[in-house]
C-alpha cells in the first residue's frame, strides 16, 4: 500500500512568491492535515480537510491557504513568501477524523524562502 | 502556551537496555495520545497510540503509559536497540471539533548505542 506523497520534496523560492504545494493520501483516507515544522516553533497545525471542506484551522495568517479535491488529494498554498515561511511542510491522512485513528505522514516538502 | 513539553531535549541508552521517553501536557481535552519517531529528511512516523480510556497499551518492543491525573505518559522501549535512535514526539489528539489536529511536543532525540 503506498504512503502519503508528496510533491515536491525541495523547492526554493524568493520573498514575495507564492508556491503551492501538494500532497496525494494514503488510499482510502480521506482526511488531510498539513503541518509546519522549523527549528524554532517545532510542528504546528496548519489546517485539516475532510470531504473538500476544511474543518480545522491552526493559528496562521491568511496567506496560508489549502484545498482538497474529489479524490482526497490536498494542495496548501502560501502567498507572499516570507523568510520566515522556510520550513518543512508536512502532509497527514487518516481514513477518518475524530475518531481516534493515526494520521500517517508524507516525508515532507522542504521549502527555503531566498 | 505549551501544551504538550518533553522535558528531555535528548535521552543515552545502551543497546539491550530500557528507554524511557517522557511526556506531559496540560490541556484536559486531550484524550487520544499517539507517539511517532522521526529520522532526518523524513516525516514522522506513527509508532503507538493510547486512549484516554486506558492506562496502558502494549505493541511489541513499545509501551505507552497513561496517568491522566498527573496528565502524564511515558513510552518504554525494550530492549532498545540502535536502529531506534531517532527524535520521538508526543502528540495529544483533543477531542469535540479539534478535527486533524496533533499537538506535539518538542521532542527527544534518543540515541542507542551498540
Amino acid at each position: 500500500k503506498a504512503g502519503v506523497t508528496q510533491t515536491p520534496r525541495y523547492l526554493i523560492k524568493t520573498r514575495g512568491q507564492q508556491v503551492t504545494l501538494s500532497c496525494s493520501p494514503i488510499s482510502g483516507h480521506r482526511s488531510v492535515s498539513w503541518y509546519q515544522q522549523t527549528p524554532g516553533q517545532g510542528l504546528q497545525f496548519l489546517f485539516e480537510y475532510f470531504s473538500e471542506t476544511q474543518r480545522n484551522k491552526g493559528n496562521f495568517p491568511g496567506r496560508f491557504s489549502g484545498r482538497q479535491f474529489s479524490n482526497s488529494r490536498s494542495e496548501m498554498n502560501v502567498s507572499t513568501l516570507e523568510l520566515g515561511d522556510s520550513a518543512l511542510y508536512l502532509c497527514a491522512s487518516s481514513p477518518l477524523s475524530g475518531l481516534n485513528q493515526p494520521q500517517h505522514f508524507g516525508d515532507g516538502t522542504r521549502l527555503s524562502i531566498l | 502556551d505549551q501544551q504538550v513539553k518533553q522535558n528531555s531535549p535528548s535521552l543515552s541508552v545502551q543497546e539491550g537496555r530500557i528507554s524511557i521517553l517522557n511526556c506531559d501536557y496540560t490541556n484536559s481535552m486531550f484524550d487520544y495520545f499517539l507517539w511517532y519517531k522521526k529520522y532526518p529528511a523524513e516525516g514522522p512516523t506513527f509508532l503507538i497510540s493510547i486512549s484516554s480510556i486506558k492506562d496502558k497499551n502494549e505493541d511489541g518492543r513499545f509501551t505507552v503509559f497513561l496517568n491522566k491525573s498527573a496528565k502524564h505518559l511515558s513510552l518504554h522501549i525494550v530492549p532498545s536497540q540502535p536502529g531506534d535512535s531517532a527524535v520521538y514526539f508526543c502528540a495529544p489528539h483533543a477531542g469535540g471539533t479539534s478535527y486533524g489536529k496533533l499537538t506535539f511536543g518538542q521532542g527527544t532525540i534518543l540515541t542507542v548505542h551498540p
